[in-house]
């Protein structure tokens, strides 16, 4: 199976902040990577495909870069309501397995 | 807007088996192609299976083969998920979701308990 991995596990931030977080996989998955955003209690939410192709209606603040095994996700700008959890997802192979997730707090 | 509905929270005893629904609208497909994911109280998302069409199989991950199906009946656009064999490890909030990733249920939890 592929690993994927996050970095940082968690992270405090304040509103208008730039926000990074990375992901990295055990092995080469091209660009088959999805990002997700999850909010307490509800369903996550497809944020990135493809690595860097951004879902119909996420705001223009999420990107996303990279290919191969080491894959980031930015939030430029901060806005009160992506204080949540993100994971990311290799769609590359069975089983499509998720990062460990990473939260994103209120400084 | 595809929409995905699932069946309500379950209370079930170790060694019972559930069985959890996903009911799609919005879209009216040949195959559900529904993909299964879990998330353990305060804990990460993990991948149960889906069903790839260009395959005509469902896969599942491997810690859960024997103990999960996934079927899907067309003439209702009604995708199931069974797992047997519950143990309170099982207990967790169970999502269907496309297999884009671009839709998701709203969850069913499932609790295993004595």
């Amino acid at each position: 199976d592929i690993q994927m991995t996050q970095s940082p596990s968690s992270l405090s931030a304040s509103v208008g902040d730039r926000v990074t977080i990375t992901c990295r996989a055990s092995q080469s998955i091209s660009s088959y990577l999805n990002w997700y955003q999850q909010r307490p209690g509800t369903a996550p939410k497809l944020l990135i495909y493809a690595a860097s192709s951004l879902q119909s209606g996420v705001p223009s603040r999420f990107s996303g870069s990279g290919s191969g095994t080491d894959f980031t996700l930015t939030i430029s700008g901060l806005q009160p309501e992506d204080f949540a959890t993100y994971y990311c997802q290799q769609s590359y192979t069975t089983p499509r397995t998720f990062g460990p997730g990473t939260k994103v707090d209120i400084k | 807007q595809v929409q995905l509905v699932q069946s309500g929270a379950e209370v079930k005893k170790p060694g019972a088996s559930v069985k959890v629904s996903c009911k799609v609208s919005g879209y009216t497909p040949t195959e559900l192609s529904m993909h299964w994911v879990r998330q353990a109280p305060g804990k990460g998302l993990e991948w149960m299976g889906g069903f790839y069409p260009k395959d005509g199989e469902t896969i599942y991950t491997q810690r859960f083969q024997g103990r999960v199906t996934v079927t899907e009946d067309t003439s209702t656009d009604t995708a199931y998920m069974e797992l047997s064999s519950l143990t309170s490890e099982d207990t967790a909030v169970y999502y269907c979701a496309t297999a884009f990733g671009d839709s998701w249920g709203q969850g069913t939890l499932v609790i295993v308990s004595s």
